[in-house]
Order: structure tokens, then C-alpha cells, then sequence
């Protein structure tokens, strides 16, 4: 059974970097596609983005929603299996719950969430 | 970006009711498309991936088809655990979008 795990702060201030990290257990980060969605308080689920993390390369492929893409870093760590999410400059439209998932690509599927982490923006 | 839009957005059934639930989108997607399931407070479960293929421990009273344009996934005899918000979303192109869901409720 693959479980995921989100964690970070539950409170960010506006301007600042939201960051959050999903470790993973029951299988390897490495061969995988990892994806990032979020979903504002009673909205619609929105994807942020994924990376495929070869393991063996530093040529780790990463998308992103363009209307994030700037401000959006995915990253991941095989020494720790886990998969990281920055999102800088950060506004109130920036709250919503984060879930991490297994699964991306071209006709992938997302077959493997995380519980999600609710992260609030706000002074 | 590729428009996913669902219909009903809310659907009142009954326990042992056949559902159906349609989604459309905006472009040819091919295959390209999956249903989630999501309960409140709970992050949302795969139940279908690639129009028909049933997600690993998901019962076979759930299944998705297509007719034409239209994607449908249809559940033959509601449960009591069936009550739930639908998402169909597309992996033809990214980014990645979702129908806006459809909450079946008593």
C-alpha cells in the first residue's frame, strides 16, 4: 500500500513561501511521476503540477500549471522519499487544502493521495 | 485550456437508485479521462482511469463509459456510502482540469 503524507505549516503570510513536503512510504519516489493539486475552501480541485523522478539522472522533468508556473517549485529527495512543493509570494487566493499525489504524465492518473494539508494566507 | 464540464452539478437519489453522471469537454481528449470520488473533509479517491478501467478495491457497481463526446460514469445501485461529490478530470493536456463536480445527496 503506497500512503503520502503532507506536511508544513498551516499559516502563511502574505508575500512569504509556502513550503510543504509529502513523504512517501510503501514505494520508491524514483521511477515515478509525483503531482501537486490544491482545492480552495468549497472549490474546484486545481492542478499545480508534477515531477518524474528518474532516480538516476539529474534530469528530473518537472510541468506546471502556467498560471502558477512562476512561482512553483517541485523538487524531489530519494534519501528521505519525499517530494517537496515551494510556492513563493503568496496571496489569500493561495489558501486551500494541498494534496500530493502518485501519478502524472501524458493519459496519467492520480491512484495514490495523500490525506491533504489545509494551508491558510494570512497577516 | 481544456474545459471539463459536468452535469448535474447536484443530483438528489435514494439508496439502491442507478446514476449517471456526464461530463463533457471542450476538445478531443481521446481516452483520457478519470473519475474521482470525494467525501467531505476527505481527499478525493480514483475510482475510473482511462474512461473504463476500474481503479484497484473500487466495487463494480461503479463504471464509466463514453457515447460520443460525453463521458459518463454511471453507479447501477447507490449505497448508503455512495453519497459523495464526483469529479471527472483530463490527462490529455496539461494543465490538468476538472469538471466542477456533481454532489449526489439523499
Amino acid at each position: 500500500q503506497v500512503l503520502l503524507q503532507e506536511s508544513g505549516p498551516g499559516l502563511v503570510e502574505p508575500s512569504e513561501t509556502l513550503s510543504l513536503m509529502c513523504t512517501v512510504s510503501g514505494a520508491s519516489i524514483a521511477s515515478n511521476y509525483w503531482t501537486w493539486f490544491r482545492q480552495p475552501p468549497g472549490g474546484r480541485l486545481e492542478w499545480i503540477g508534477y515531477i518524474y523522478y528518474s532516480g538516476g539522472t539529474n534530469h528530473n522533468p518537472t510541468i506546471f500549471n502556467p498560471s502558477l508556473e512562476s512561482r512553483v517549485t517541485i523538487s524531489a529527495d530519494t534519501s528521505k522519499n519525499h517530494v517537496s512543493l515551494k510556492l513563493t509570494s503568496v496571496t489569500t487566493a493561495d489558501t486551500a487544502v494541498y494534496y500530493c499525489t502518485r501519478g502524472g504524465g501524458f493519459g496519467g492518473y492520480p491512484d495514490f493521495w495523500g490525506q491533504g494539508t489545509l494551508v491558510a494566507v494570512s497577516s | 485550456d481544456i474545459q471539463m464540464t459536468q452535469s448535474p452539478s447536484f443530483l438528489s437519489a435514494s439508496v439502491g437508485d442507478r446514476v449517471t453522471i456526464t461530463c463533457r469537454a471542450s476538445q478531443n481528449i481521446i481516452r483520457y479521462l478519470n473519475w474521482l470520488q470525494q467525501k467531505p473533509g476527505k481527499a478525493p479517491e480514483l475510482l475510473i482511469y482511462g474512461v473504463s478501467n476500474l481503479q484497484t478495491g473500487v466495487p463494480s457497481r461503479f463504471s464509466g463509459s463514453r457515447s460520443g463526446t460525453d463521458f459518463i460514469l454511471t453507479i447501477s445501485s447507490l449505497e448508503p456510502e455512495d453519497f459523495a461529490t464526483y469529479y471527472c478530470q483530463q490527462s490529455y493536456a496539461t494543465p490538468w482540469t476538472f469538471g466542477q463536480g456533481t454532489k449526489v445527496e439523499i
